[in-house]
Order: structure tokens, then sequence, then C-alpha cells
């Protein structure tokens, strides 16, 4: 079956460290996307690409850095830089940008320790 | 500026109510792309439905029904009947077509369906 694989399901990180999460689709979609999502609050984007090699910043970029070398996978790496990096990390796909539905990943529940 | 304002933070209903979860909008846009997502208690989103500007006519899929009034920038989700499985974090999203991306959800509706 189709769809987006996220990994790992929880993580935990220590000060100072970065760590890296996965994301990966088997759709075929051309666009893919990183969420970030704090108790009560909807979806923030952090960084969407909407084809191989190519990335755009989003709304909340700073302290995150993604790479997009395969059609089918957008690694997200929270860096040290990020403050307050405690949430829920979702990644997302598109057949295109802006007029599709997304297709969404089960999440990454990142926890600072 | 885009925006979606989601005014309802929590709703609680029985089982077998009626329940209605509003969407406001706004956009410069004439052309533009509406979407509700589920998010349950397993925390992956699944879309439910999209609807583009020019298409104002209501959408009912089972016991789900989607009003959509240009007039009053709306874009109301109704649920009838519902069940305890219908408990659950709904999004409602908008998407421009100008500019390079436009695509904001709204901090969500928690919906409480108590048995």
């Amino acid at each position: 079956d189709g769809g987006i694989t996220q990994s790992p399901k929880y993580l935990f990180r220590k000060e100072g460290q970065n760590v890296t999460l996965s994301c990966e689709q088997n759709l075929n979609h051309d666009a893919m996307y990183w969420y970030r999502q704090d108790p009560g609050q909807g979806l923030r984007l952090i960084y969407y690409s909407q084809i191989v090699n190519d990335f755009q910043k989003g709304d909340i970029a700073e302290g995150y850095s993604v790479s997009r070398e395969k059609k089918e996978s957008f690694p997200l790496t929270v860096t040290s830089a990020q403050k307050n990096p405690t949430a829920f990390y979702l990644c997302a796909s598109s057949m295109g940008i802006s007029n599709y539905g997304y297709t969404f990943g089960s999440g990454t529940r990142l926890t600072v320790v | 500026a885009q925006k979606v304002t989601q005014a309802q933070t929590e709703i609680s209903v029985v089982e077998k109510e009626d329940v209605t979860l509003d969407c406001v909008y706004e956009t410069r846009d004439t052309t533009y792309y509406l979407f509700w997502y589920k998010q349950p208690p397993s925390g992956e989103l699944v879309f439910l439905i999209r609807r583009n500007s020019f298409d104002e006519q209501n959408e009912i899929s089972g016991r789900y029904s989607w009003n959509f009034q240009k007039s009053t920038s709306s874009f109301n989700f109704t649920i009838t009947a519902s069940q305890v499985v219908d408990s659950a974090v709904y999004f409602c999203a908008l998407s421009g077509t100008s500019g390079t991306y436009k695509y904001i959800f709204g901090t969500g509706t928690r919906l409480k369906v108590l048995a």
C-alpha cells in the first residue's frame, strides 16, 4: 500500500545533540513537507520541497535543516540551535504544491531530556 | 494575508447528536482551495475533503457534510449522528494560488463524542 512512513515514532534527544527524523513516501508525490505541532496549536510549516534537490524554508525553519536527494525521502534534522525542539513532527506529501490534499505520516514525537 | 479561523477549541456531544464544526477563512485570491482533515488520537492527519472556490455546492459523504458559503467566507463541517469514533481533532485548511506557497491550517477543533 502506498503511504508515508515516519520513523522513529518516539525520539529522545539530549541537550546539544542533533537528531534526524526520517520521512519516506512511495506515492510518487513531487512535493513533501515538514510540520511541527505543539499541544493545542495548529500545524506550523518548517520546510517544504517541490522537487528533488530543492527545498524552501517555511514559517519556523530556524534550528532545522532538510535535504531532498531522492524523490521518496525528505529527512529533517533538528539541530542544537533549535531551542525548544520538544514537539510532534509531521511529514506530508502531495502531488503538487498548494491545491492538492496532503497525505500525512503518523508523526514523530520528539522529547528533549 | 491568508487566515483560517476555527473559533471552537473543543466541542463535546453525546453520541448520535449532530455537530457542526465552524471554519472561517480570509484570502485575497480569487481561486483557492479549502480542505478538512481529521487527526485521531493516533496522530496521523487524514484528508477528508477538498473544495475549490468556484464550486459552492454542498457535499455529503455518508454522515459527513460540508457547507461552503463564499458570501460569509465559511466552510463548515457537519457530522450527523455522531459516533465515538468521530472523536478527534479536526483541522480546516486554505490553499491560495498566488505566490510561491500559501497553504495554512486553522488551529483545530477537538471533538469529543461521549457514549
